[in-house]
This record gives structure tokens, sequence and C-alpha cells, in this order.
């Protein structure tokens, strides 16, 4: 079955570096474009950014724009997100997504998330 | 504030139709295709609705979506006390080139 569980996440103090790791398995992942989305605490889903199916191309969200990396390794099943200067406002819930080839951007399976608190 | 524009809230009684409006632009809604998301605390968004109507196998006959001009609706008859959520309406920008998510509306059953 599809499956998509997120790791990485931890209490880190503002400035510093995270990186998470979403490992997917019961797909073909090379064929997913993969997107992650956060939600902070009492807030709304804010989408963060994606990756194409070959990793060619990358968008983010101005938020983390400069900040945020996302890569992929097709052969490992697993995409990553490298967090920089970290804010206090980063502080949520982390879920990566697949996003099936030709869907119109539609997020059908989702990992459980991984909680990132930035706090001094 | 969002880019697409949702109620915050939203409540009916079990048996009642219920909807929620997603009020976007030209770059996005009007261009591109919306998806819904259901949401419950503490566990991962679950797609409801694809393409502005179509329901992933699973989703009961219950919800359906639309879509005209720049706005969207998702329509849930039939309520019951399960369907007490946040949902969330998303669609691509051509503009800002980023996936918009609607601030989301929390729907009550009463």
């Amino acid at each position: 079955q599809v499956q998509m569980v997120e790791s990485g996440g931890g209490v880190v103090q503002p400035g510093r570096s995270l990186r998470l790791s979403c490992a997917a398995s019961g797909f073909t992942f090379s064929t997913h474009a993969m997107h992650w989305v956060r939600q902070a605490p009492g807030k709304g889903l804010e989408w963060v950014g994606f990756i194409w199916a070959d990793g060619s191309e990358k968008e983010y969200a101005d938020s983390v724009e400069g900040r945020f990396t996302i890569s992929r390794h097709n052969s490992k099943n697993t995409v990553w997100l490298d967090m920089n200067s970290l804010r206090v406002e980063d502080t949520a819930v982390y879920y990566c997504a697949r996003d099936p080839p030709g869907s119109g951007w539609r997020l059908d399976y989702w990992g459980q998330g991984t909680l990132v608190s930035v706090s001094s | 504030q969002s880019v697409l524009t949702q109620p915050p809230s939203a409540s009916g009684t079990p048996g009642q139709r219920v909807t929620i409006y997603c009020s976007g632009s030209i770059s996005n809604i009007g261009s591109n295709v919306v998806n819904w998301y259901q949401k419950f605390p503490g566990t991962a968004p679950k797609l409801l609705i694809y393409s502005n109507n179509q329901r992933p196998s699973g989703v009961p006959d219950r919800f359906s979506g639309s879509k005209s001009g720049t706005s969207a609706s998702l329509a849930i008859s039939g309520l019951q006390s399960e369907d007490e959520a946040d949902y969330y309406c998303a669609v691509w920008d051509d503009s800002l080139k980023v996936v918009l998510f609607g601030g989301g509306t929390k729907l009550s059953v009463l």
C-alpha cells in the first residue's frame, strides 16, 4: 500500500538547520512529484514547496524561498526538506505528500507528519 | 490573509446540506482545477475532492464539488457527526507559481 513516513523533526534553536526526510513505498516513486506542506499550531495548511518527479524543477513558497531546499533520490524512494536559518514561525507539523503525474496538483496520499519546534 | 478565501466556520444539523465556498482569482481557480481536503486534528489531511468535482475511491457520494469562474464550492449532504472537521480548498496559481491553500473552514455538526 502507498505509504510515506516523515522523520527528522525535533526542537531546534532559531537560526539553526534541520533536515526532514520522507521515505515512500508502495508506488513508483520516480514518476511522482512530491510536496511538503506544513501546519503551524492553531493555523491552517500552508504549502511549502514541491519537486518534480525527475528533480529538475522545484518551487517554493515565498515564506521559505532561499532558506529551504527540497531534494530527492529516486533510487532510495526518499525526498528531503533541508531547512536553514530557522525561525520561530517555522514551528509546525510538516507533511510530505505525493502528486501523481498529470493530476492537477492533486495530493492524494500524505505522510503522518513530523513536528518541528523552533524555540530558544 | 489567504489568497483563496474560505469562511472560517460553517455549521449544520445532522441530515442537512452544507456548502463551503472558496473564492480566488483568474490566475488560480479561474485557470486550474480545484482540490479539497478534509483534516481532523492530529491526523494527516485527506484528499476529498479532486479536479473540481471528482471523488477518490472510498469518499462517500455525500461529498460533491463544483467550480464556476473564480469560485469553487464543496457540498456535504446528509450531514453526519463524523463530518465535523476542517476543510481546505487548494489550487495552483499560474502567476505566483505556488500551490495555494484556502484558510480552511471549520465545520461543526450541531
